[in-house]
């Protein structure tokens, strides 16, 4: 089993559809738990970071479930701009990445 | 702009040579993390060096070895290259915080071909 598993997709939405990514992690010590965007070619940035209260950020919503040792990340009202590879992160004595995502958003 | 700086950009080598890669950390982080990302797969962690020591490693043999200065920036070094090294080096800075991972910043990357 991998140490933290997402959707393997892509995903492909028409602009203004919501989506909701999914991620499995198997270390319960896991401390830290992120969401980062990668466009293609580039290096991966920081979306946002994942409370156990969950958190928002405009149309962007992370939700973290410690008990089931799962992460999720909801995007409403998507944009063109939103298309890009979406990777789960998790942090405690290393950190490991998922594989990641990958959204399409059409017109 | 994340403020982490990478260089090279690209690389061509040839099995059986090794390689430097080198990177500075964003101004304040004092932590320096290294990442192998081949195509289509996701940032497969290497090593992170806190005060010049490596201070944790993933699955990688020892012929992937580090180095940190006193100003925080590192080296990636590469011996015996084989094909399968092929891919996009990361270095990822952050602060440290006595143990739990902080966000990381990431540098644009080295691209490497091992020919």
């Amino acid at each position: 089993r991998k140490e933290v598993e997402q959707d393997p997709g892509p995903f492909n939405v028409p602009e203004g559809a919501t989506v909701a990514f999914n991620c499995t992690y198997s270390n319960s010590a896991s401390q830290s738990f992120f969401w980062y965007r990668q466009d293609c070619r580039k290096e991966p940035k920081l979306l946002m970071s994942v409370y156990s209260s969950g958190n928002e950020d405009g149309r962007f919503t992370a939700q973290l479930n410690r008990a089931s040792q799962y992460i999720s990340l909801l995007i409403r009202d998507s944009k063109l701009s939103d298309s890009a590879t979406y990777l789960c992160v998790v942090g405690g004595f290393k950190t490991i990445f998922g594989a990641g995502t990958r959204l399409f958003v059409k017109a | 702009e994340t403020g982490v700086t990478q260089s090279p950009t690209h690389l061509i080598k040839t099995r059986g040579q090794q390689v430097t890669l080198r990177c500075s950390s964003q101004s304040g982080h004092n932590t320096v993390s290294w990442y192998q990302q081949a195509l289509g797969q996701g940032p497969q962690f290497i090593f992170q060096y806190y005060r010049e020591e490596e201070n944790g490693r993933g699955n990688f043999p020892p012929r992937f070895s580090g180095l940190q200065f006193p100003n925080y920036s590192s080296e990636l070094n590469v011996n015996a290259l084989e094909l399968d090294d092929s891919a996009l080096y990361l270095c990822a800075s952050s602060p440290w915080t006595g143990g739990i991972q902080e966000t990381q910043y990431f540098g644009p990357g080295t691209r490497l071909l091992v020919l």
